[in-house]
């Protein structure tokens, strides 16, 4: 079966340090990888994804994700993060090029972003 | 255009009640998925509606249910509520065309007491 672990459950950083954010997920197919991000009180919102092409993509609020196939990972990253960052991350990953109502979420990881 | 949205947004039943949550999704979207969202495990799919038929299913007993209407809204039903079923559910939906993007809602808080 698929699945997603992420590696950091609490990561505390001050402001201006750089973020990096571990994703492995299992499967040997075609994935479709995400990024989702949950603020205190907000519903989940997406920060960025993977379908084909250009294994670096960015996304929203400076954030940016690197696939690497070889490793079956998804690694999030923003150079400088900000107090507005606090928030939970998700990474979900769903298998296939068709349909792809069901995604696998790895456990989140809680950023806390010290002022 | 209008989000995701889910009605009721907070619930508190007793155990062995039943209960009902229906989820809007975005206007055009035709993939309707429901998650439960807990500390202790995550966030765990429940199961997947398209064109009114559930389309995959996730690892939950047959207590939870679900189904979706002609214009795309659903509704999970959960049956017979146990303690352990307090949780957030969420709503999300897609256009269906090839690899998508699912969009959240935010959101019914249930708790069983």
């Amino acid at each position: 079966a698929q699945s997603v672990s992420q590696h950091n459950h609490h990561v505390i950083l001050s402001e201006a340090a750089s973020l990096e954010l571990g994703c492995n997920y299992s499967y040997g197919g075609t994935v479709n990888l995400f990024w989702y991000v949950q603020y205190p009180g907000q519903h989940l919102q997406l920060l960025l994804k993977y379908f084909s092409g250009d294994p670096l993509v960015k996304g929203i609020k400076g954030f940016e994700a690197e696939f690497i196939k070889s490793k079956f990972s998804f690694n999030l990253r923003k150079p400088s993060v900000q107090w507005s960052d606090t928030a939970e991350y998700f990474c979900a990953v769903t298998s296939g090029s068709g349909n792809t109502g069901k995604l696998i979420f790895g456990q989140g990881t809680t950023l806390q972003v010290k002022p | 255009k209008a989000g995701v949205t889910q009605t009721p947004r907070y619930l508190i039943k007793t155990r062995g009640q039943q209960v009902t949550l229906s989820c809007s999704p975005i206007s055009g979207h035709r993939s309707v998925s429901w998650y439960q969202q807990t500390p202790g495990q995550g966030l765990q799919f429940l199961f997947e509606y398209f064109s009114e038929t559930q389309r995959n299913k996730g690892n939950f007993p047959g207590r939870f249910s679900g189904r979706q209407f002609s214009n795309s809204r659903s509704e999970m039903n959960v049956s017979t509520l146990e303690l352990g079923d307090s949780a957030l559910y969420l709503c999300a939906s897609s256009l269906d065309s090839g690899p998508d993007t699912q969009y959240f809602g935010p959101g019914t808080r249930l708790t069983v007491l």
